[in-house]
């Protein structure tokens, strides 16, 4: 069953630095997004992505993250220069569209830890 | 704004016994409802997707209902198991099924 792959499982940075994170949707999905969980509070929306554009962002998503589509294959989030309260986790999904049935499918996570 | 509250935070049960897990919203104007499972330290997995026209959706051993007008959703275990230990996270769409609003999540434990 296709699924939507996340690299790297754990990443580990300094404050200040910039951070990659990498996401494969699944291969027919037109609309991805990220999502985040700061330990022991709930998965929080940050950003929703269609057509090489931002459909829709929280007020969480500042100037210091953006989105990419680099290729055919990837989705990836940059922080720009990472703070303490950036460590979470952060979840890719895809949806095959964005209808009333379309299901979002999400990633194993990335586990961000800024020191 | 929409916020999604779920009762009880934590739950267990002794393996076998039916349970429900709730789930309410402030916002009746909603596009869909996702439950999903998460495991300890992993992402999370889709259960049951339900469109804001449906009342119920059914997926094996589960059985989600959805009540627009009071904010309410359930989602019923039957038999549960060991395996079916996990978190519980209700989440709601608002709009063009991009911006999921997630509850807190229900803890489950079930034991042998």
């Amino acid at each position: 069953e296709p699924e939507v792959t996340q690299t790297p499982s754990h990443q580990v940075t300094q404050m200040g630095q910039e951070v990659i994170l990498r996401c494969v949707p699944i291969s027919n999905h037109l609309y991805f997004y990220w999502y985040r969980q700061i330990l022991g509070q709930k998965v929080e929306f940050l950003v929703s992505f269609y057509n090489n554009e931002i459909s829709e962002k929280s007020e969480i998503f500042d100037d210091q993250f953006s989105v990419e589509r680099p290729d055919g294959s990837n989705f990836t989030l940059k922080i720009r220069s990472t703070k303490l309260e950036d460590s979470a986790m952060y979840f890719c999904a895809s949806s095959e569209a964005a209808g009333t049935t379309d299901t979002q499918y999400f990633g194993p996570g990335t586990r961000l830890t800024v020191l | 704004k929409q916020e999604v509250t779920q009762i009880p935070a934590a739950l267990s049960v002794p393996e076998g016994e039916n349970l429900v897990l709730n789930c309410s919203f402030t916002d009746s104007a909603i596009y869909n409802l996702q439950w999903f499972r998460q495991d300890p330290g992993k992402g999370l997995t889709s259960l049951l997707l339900i469109q804001s026209s449906q009342r119920e959706q059914t997926s094996g051993r589960l059985n989600a209902s959805l009540d627009k007008s009071s904010g309410r959703s359930t989602l019923y275990i039957a038999a549960s198991q060991p395996g079916d230990s996990a978190t519980y996270l209700c989440a709601v769409g608002n709009n063009a099924g991009n911006m999921l609003t997630f509850g807190g999540g229900t803890r489950l434990m079930v034991k042998p």
